[in-house]
């Protein structure tokens, strides 16, 4: 099966721009979930998406962020305007069944953002 | 809330040595425990998990981690590592609330630990 995907691999922006980032999960995969690592620090839970509806976002750092997963399959993460701490590698991971806990989840290579 | 620690940001060993990751955690609830290993340009994958049962869980390439509730740690071991172990270790742990709980994605991580395996 085809994994977890994500565009851009790198993205260069500057201060105040908006940039988009997409994980296509696992097909079939019902729960979304996106995290961040910011240079030098903790990866952390950002949100995560139980088909189209946000489950818990309560990682979300602020209103500058915004994510979207229409019809259950593809999500998108928007950034704008985007600020220097908002660099850093943003993962995408999808797992299949929300009861189960042996279901595991399933990562994708992540998108390194650069805010300059 | 969790939080974990992983007391090595980096750890270098020879080829064939033993190697031991250590992480402790905190939660005031029960928690799955998970390492993820992260190799160069990839994403995270996991490596092995405690969910319930035997305390010391095995990796299919060696690895292997005990739980122990007393000192609150779930540290990776592996008693000779080779070069293609070279990675970015990740403890992680989430609430453990059980079939139908939702929490099981939710990660909490730690730090990383950049494992360097020399010839």
């Amino acid at each position: 099966e085809a994994g977890v995907t994500q565009f851009p691999s790198h993205s260069v922006i500057e201060k105040g721009q908006t940039v988009t980032l997409r994980c296509d999960p696992i097909s079939g995969h019902d729960n979304l979930y996106w995290y961040r690592r910011v240079m030098g620090k903790e990866i952390k839970f950002l949100l995560h998406f139980v088909k189209e509806s946000k489950q818990d976002e309560s990682g979300m750092p602020n209103n500058r962020f915004l994510a979207e997963r229409t019809g259950g399959t593809y999500s998108t993460l928007k950034v704008q305007p985007a600020e220097l701490e908002d660099s850093g590698v943003y993962f995408c991971a999808s797992s299949q069944d929300r009861g189960r806990v042996n279901s595991p989840l399933h990562f994708g290579n992540g998108t390194r953002l650069t805010v300059t | 809330a969790q939080s974990v620690t992983q007391l090595d940001s980096q750890v270098p060993v020879f080829e064939e040595a033993p190697v031991e990751l250590r992480c402790n955690y905190s939660s005031s609830v029960s928690v799955y425990l998970f390492w993820y290993v992260q190799y160069p340009n990839q994403g995270l994958q996991l490596l092995l998990k405690y969910l319930s049962g035997s305390t010391l869980v095995k990796s299919i390439n060696g690895f292997e981690a005990e739980f122990n509730k007393s000192q609150t740690s779930f540290h990776l071991r592996k008693p000779a590592v080779h070069i293609s172990d070279t990675a970015e270790y990740f403890c992680a742990v989430s609430e453990a609330d059980g079939a139908g709980g939702t929490s099981y994605g939710k990660l909490t991580f730690g730090q990383g630990t950049i494992l360097t395996v020399h010839p």
